[in-house]
């Protein structure tokens, strides 16, 4: 099945600074997705972006699907941007099925 | 409020005692699934749900259960619980067409001693 790996596996910042987050997979997909969970647990959709770019306040997201990968931005980093990053892809394979990387750790330190 | 609701959010049980974790969505969502969450390694599925009455396998299906006999329920099943499955659980939703856009409930954490 389809492989889904991020780097890096985890990352300490300081508050105010940028921070790029990737995201690689093994096969054709028909959508990606990125998810961040909170210290508590909780799971929030971040984007969907099956190709192309995106952007959302501080945050920004692009996909290059022939090449396989996605890029998560997070610029002017906040300690709540903590919590574990998720790429998430649906492979052309079998759309019925949202495979998650094992995520990326981030500590925003104040 | 547009929500996927879990419950319970924490249970603590013995093994081989039979437990259900409820899931209910207000957004008229055709699909639904179950995860679980392990450190290292990222979230599974567990089972999915295309509509009423289908369901199939997930990645790691092996000691749960699911039905799904009302749009808007998709309860999980574990018949005997085993230590090794001591986990966070999500139920998620979906529109069928748009299943990237998912939901996720708040979480279960389930020990299993």
């Amino acid at each position: 099945g389809i492989q889904v790996e991020q780097s890096p596996p985890d990352l300490i910042l300081q508050e105010g600074a940028n921070s790029t987050l990737r995201c690689n997979f093994s096969d054709s997909v028909n959508n990606l997705q990125w998810f961040h969970q909170n210290p508590w647990g909780q799971l929030i959709n971040l984007f969907y972006i099956p190709s192309g770019t995106k952007q959302n306040g501080r945050l920004s997201a692009t996909t290059v699907a022939t090449e396989r990968y996605s890029l998560l931005y997070i610029s002017s980093s906040q300690t709540t941007d903590s919590g574990v990053y998720f790429c998430a892809v649906g492979s052309l394979r079998n759309t019925d099925k949202l495979i998650f990387g094992t995520g990326t750790r981030l500590q925003v330190f104040p | 409020e547009a929500q996927v609701t879990q419950n319970p959010r924490y249970l603590i049980t013995v093994t081989g005692k039979k437990l259900t974790v409820t899931c209910s969505q207000n957004m008229n969502h055709e699909y639904m699934s179950w995860y679980r969450q392990d450190p290292g390694l990222g979230l599974r599925q567990i089972y999915y749900s295309m509509n009423v009455e289908v369901t199939d396998k997930g990645d790691v299906p092996e000691g749960y259960k699911v039905s799904r006999k009302e749009k808007r329920n998709f309860p999980l099943i574990l018949e005997s619980p085993s230590p090794n499955q001591t986990s966070l659980y999500f139920c998620a939703s979906s529109f069928s067409q748009d299943r990237a856009k998912a939901f996720f409930g708040q979480g279960t954490r389930l020990t299993v001693v």
